[in-house]
């Protein structure tokens, strides 16, 4: 069955730029989309088709896509950035929507 | 004010269903597409299928398709899932999201699910 694969975690410094993948076969014909989950709370959304930023989300949250990789940059990291990131898409039937396993950042 | 607001907690028996609730607020609901969620303790997010609120279209993901019905009440503005034939493993969070609108443009909607419910605990136990 098709897989959305993301690191386990990430670790970065405060101020360092954080940068977390998500691969997948279907990428280059499906966007990618990004949620943050804070511990306790549910997702958030940061990042929508592969580019775009919904309003509120600060500026350090970028998202790019390239081939079958997909990219959640966030340039100056900052400790309350610290969350679960899931890479979300479809699948590659087109029928089916889909989470990756998820990355821990830890900003520290 | 968007927002969601799901049902209260819920324990079943195995082998019997469990329905939740989903009311929108504050948004155009026959505008939207619902899609439920569900994370069990410490794992990650699977999906679990949607609903197009104005045709009352669903989807549901492969591991569901059996036991799973999405549906919505336009009257009251609320979305529902109901899950058949529960067990064990069903033990998790269960969340609703919709998009807000807020990022369509003339021609389409990106399908960014901006809007989440509070989440429903759904304990299956004997």
């Amino acid at each position: 069955s098709y897989e959305l694969t993301q690191p386990p975690s990430v670790s970065v410094s405060p101020g360092q730029t954080a940068r977390i993948t998500c691969s997948g076969d279907a990428l280059p014909k499906y966007y990618a989309y990004w949620y943050q989950q804070k511990s306790g709370q549910a997702p958030v959304l940061v990042i929508y088709e592969d580019t775009k930023r919904p309003s509120g989300i600060p500026e350090r949250f970028s998202g790019s896509s390239s081939g079958t990789m997909a990219t959640l940059t966030i340039s100056g990291a900052q400790v309350e950035d610290e969350a679960d990131y899931y890479c979300y898409s479809t699948d590659s039937s087109g029928d089916y929507r889909l989470f990756g396993g998820g990355t821990k950042l830890t900003v520290l | 004010q968007m927002q969601l607001l799901q049902s209260g907690p819920e324990v079943k028996k195995p082998g019997t269903s469990v329905k939740v609730s989903c009311k929108a607020s504050g948004f155009s609901f026959p505008g939207t597409t619902v899609q439920w969620v569900r994370q069990a303790r410490g794992q990650r997010l699977e999906w679990i299928g949607w609903i197009v609120v104005g045709r009352g279209i669903p989807s549901y993901a492969q591991n569901f398709q059996e036991r799973v019905s999405i549906t919505r009440d336009m009257s009251t503005s609320t979305a529902y899932m109901e899950l058949n034939n529960v067990r064990s493993d069903d033990t998790a969070l269960y969340y609703c999201a919709a998009e807000s609108g807020l990022y369509c443009t003339s021609s389409s909607c990106p399908l960014a699910f901006d809007i989440w419910g509070q989440g429903t605990e759904v304990t299956v136990s004997s």
